[in-house]
């Protein structure tokens, strides 16, 4: 049973803070990771890719990932409230069907 | 918007009625991927077809059934509907055989509300 665990929230920040949201995963083989904003009502919104070890900056973004630990996370820096959604951890194996497994979700507050 | 288009936007049914949702992929994506999204949690896997063949499927029973279309468009259908398959079903594409690293991106949602 493949799993990735997040802590459902709500996180809340100020804004102009960093914010940081943690993610595991259950299988060792999985090559692929993403981070998804959803938006309440909407449907999730690719902000992040990350394949090997180490980080990943995009704007305002940065994802790291550590597979020995099996741990990925993401950073939010200058946070605004339009930051303020929920972000989905997905995980995509390299064995079976390499489908994304994805958390429940962190439920992100950034307040004026 | 990523290109992903899926129709209709909402829909209700009544208990035991079938269903077809349908999603046009991002142009040249040719690997589609259905999911299910309950209240509260994250997106759960139905299926994925490839090449028009099914690629993987989820904890979901016989009645989710679907098709891929040569043009890379997919349909989603549930028979005999129950009040627990209200959800907002997502579809998503990435471009490339599923075990690439590729990145996959989703429709807007279909919001099936079974009464």
């Amino acid at each position: 049973q493949k799993e990735v665990e997040q802590n459902s929230g709500p996180l809340s920040v100020p804004e102009g803070a960093i914010a940081s949201l943690n993610c595991t995963y259950s299988d060792r083989v999985s090559q692929s990771f993403f981070w998804y904003r959803q938006y309440s009502g909407k449907s999730p919104e690719l902000i992040m890719s990350i394949y090997s070890n180490g980080d990943k900056e995009d704007g305002r973004f940065t994802a790291q990932l550590n597979k020995a630990s099996q741990y990925v996370s993401l950073l939010i820096r200058d946070s605004q409230p339009s930051d303020s959604a929920t972000y989905l951890c997905a995980v995509k194996s390299a064995s079976g069907y390499s489908t994304l497994t994805f958390g429940k979700g962190t439920m992100l507050l950034v307040s004026p | 918007e990523t290109g992903v288009t899926q129709s209709p936007t909402h829909l209700i049914k009544t208990r035991g009625q079938q269903v077809t949702l349908r999603c046009s992929s991002q142009s040249g994506h040719n690997t589609v991927s259905w999911y299910q999204q309950a209240l509260g949690q994250g997106p759960q896997f139905i299926f994925q077809y490839y090449r028009e063949e099914e690629n993987g499927r989820g904890n979901f029973p016989p009645r989710f059934s679907g098709l891929q279309f040569p043009n890379y468009s997919s349909e989603l259908n549930v028979n005999a509907l129950e009040l627990d398959d209200s959800a907002l079903y997502l579809c998503a594409s990435s471009l490339g055989s599923p075990e690439m690293n590729t990145e996959a991106f989703f429709g807007q949602g279909t919001r099936l509300t079974v009464v």
